[in-house]
C-alpha cells in the first residue's frame, strides 16, 4: 500500500499553536484528510482538502498542502486540552478508492 | 442514519476459539473498510468491499482472518483459531463512492484474546 508518514508525539502548552506534519506517497491522490481519534473512540473527520488546493482554514485549524513534496500539515490554533487526542492524516487512492492511513500523532496538550 | 454500527464493542476470548465481529455500515455507501489499529502497527487496513465484493484483502494477516459482506448492510470479520497477538481495536469504515467523501468509523470491537 501508500506510505503514509507522521510523528508520533507532539506536546504543547494550552493557548500555543499545534502543528501536525505528514508525508504521503502517493501523487495520484485528489483527497487528503485530517482525522481525529479521542481515548476509546473511532476516528472523525476533522477536515479535507482537495489536491488542487494548497491551503484551507476551518476555525481553528488550517491545512496546508505541498503538492510538489508530498507534505500535509494540520495547524490548530489556541490549542486546548480538549485538542488531546492522535491525529491522522490520510489518502485516498484513485485506483482503489481505499484510504491509506498515517501512523497518527499523539497531540498532548499540556495545562 | 446511526452511523457505522459495529458489535460487540469489547470481546475477550480464549486463544483457540472463534471470534467474529460484526458491522453494519451506513445505508447507501458502497465502500466497506475493515482496519486493525495496535500500538506497534497503527491502523492497518485489512480488507475492503466495493458493493458487497471484496476488492483486496492484502491486508489480512492470515488464513485464520476471514471477511464476508453478504449484503449491503452487513459484514463480519472472522479469526479462527484465535491467538493473543490478534488483541487489537478492530474498526469498521464505510464510505460512498466518490472522491471527496470520507470513510466514517464505527466505534470498534476491542478484541482481547488471553
Amino acid at each position: 500500500g501508500e506510505d503514509v508518514e507522521q510523528s508520533l508525539f507532539l506536546s504543547v502548552r494550552e493557548g500555543d499553536s499545534s502543528v501536525i506534519n505528514c508525508t504521503y506517497t502517493d501523487s495520484s491522490s485528489t483527497y487528503l484528510y485530517w482525522y481525529k481519534q479521542e481515548p476509546g473512540a473511532g476516528l472523525q473527520l476533522l477536515t479535507y482538502i482537495f489536491s488542487n488546493m494548497d491551503m484551507k482554514q476551518d476555525q481553528r485549524l488550517t491545512v496546508l498542502l505541498n503538492k510538489k513534496d508530498k507534505h500535509l500539515s494540520l495547524r490548530i490554533a489556541d490549542t486546548q486540552t480538549g485538542d488531546s487526542a492522535i491525529y491522522f492524516c490520510a489518502e485516498r487512492s484513485n485506483t482503489g478508492n481505499q484510504f491509506y492511513f498515517g501512523t497518527g500523532t499523539s497531540l498532548t496538550v499540556i495545562p | 442514519d446511526a452511523g457505522v454500527i459495529q458489535s460487540p464493542r469489547h470481546e475477550v476470548t480464549e486463544m483457540g476459539q472463534e471470534v467474529t465481529l460484526r458491522c453494519k455500515p451506513i445505508s447507501g455507501h458502497d465502500y466497506l473498510f475493515w482496519y486493525r489499529q495496535t500500538m506497534m502497527r497503527g491502523l492497518e487496513l485489512l480488507i475492503y468491499f466495493n458493493n458487497n465484493v471484496p476488492i483486496d484483502d492484502s491486508g489480512m494477516p492470515e488464513d485464520r482472518f476471514s471477511a464476508k459482506m453478504p449484503n449491503a448492510s452487513f459484514s463480519t470479520l472472522k479469526i479462527q483459531p484465535s491467538e493473543p497477538r490478534d488483541s487489537a481495536v478492530y474498526f469498521c469504515a464505510s464510505s460512498l463512492d466518490a472522491g471527496g467523501t470520507e470513510a466514517f468509523f464505527g466505534q470498534g470491537t476491542r478484541l482481547t484474546v488471553v
